[in-house]
């Protein structure tokens, strides 16, 4: 049973216009969420996280925003480059535990 | 800057050998984790370690193993490699105290090809 899910495995943007990854989550008791985002060949790097007593956290061209009531969290980034072309994963936890349950990844690619 | 490093990139070894990949961390962290990636799968945890020579199992430990005898390093054992068992393999840690203490640091990853 997928906890987090991100139903889209691919999305192609052009460079300067906004991407939209969308995650998706089934457990109500998941207090934090992060985006990781993967290059291939390296491991995957921490990007951007938002804990659930907040909606929006941004960050220089990235923001994620969380709706609890929809178990929808999603990445915005705005203006799109091309080496923003990875694959990102969404991650959740829990209270009282150190593990992330990770969705299945979507790669995003920007092109000029 | 934390450093995760994995003692090989790629590696190939045949049905039935026993391997081990192995994992070390330099900021002194508590949690180490051992994740292994697969298309269409995301990230899936095999073994977590939380403490030296604490260990607990994730949601795919069937075949693998693991040892932690120091804070340091944490290694995952194939004792029976399986061509089952190709894949990406994926070592993070992370600590227990501090406002981020939910991020994990990867390293970067072993490919790990079973013929």
């Amino acid at each position: 049973d997928q906890q987090v899910k991100q139903n889209s495995p691919s999305l192609s943007v052009q460079e300067g216009r906004i991407s939209i990854l969308n995650c998706d989550y089934t457990n109500s008791m998941f207090d934090y969420f992060l985006w990781y985002k993967k290059y291939p060949a390296e491991g995957p790097t921490f990007l951007i996280s938002i804990s659930s007593i907040k909606d929006k956290n941004e960050d220089g061209r990235f923001t994620v925003f969380l709706n609890k009531s929809a178990k929808h969290l999603s990445l915005h980034i705005v203006p799109s480059q091309p080496g923003d072309s990875a694959v990102y994963f969404c991650a959740a936890s829990g209270k009282n535990t150190d593990k992330l349950i990770f969705g299945t990844g979507t790669r995003l690619q920007v092109f000029p | 800057d934390v450093k995760v490093t994995q003692s090989s990139r790629y590696l190939v070894k045949r049905t039935g050998e026993k391997v081990f990949l192995e994992c070390v961390q330099d900021m002194d962290h508590e949690n180490m984790f051992w994740y292994r990636q697969d298309p269409g799968l995301g990230l899936r945890l095999i073994y977590f370690s939380y403490d030296v020579k604490m260990k607990e199992k994730g949601d795919i430990p069937e075949g693998y193993s693991v040892s932690r005898e120091k804070k340091e390093r944490f290694s995952l054992i194939l004792e029976s490699a399986s061509t089952n068992q190709t894949s990406m393999y994926l070592c993070a840690s992370s600590s227990i105290r501090g406002p981020n203490s939910y991020e994990q640091y990867f390293g970067p990853g072993t490919r790990l090809t079973v013929t």
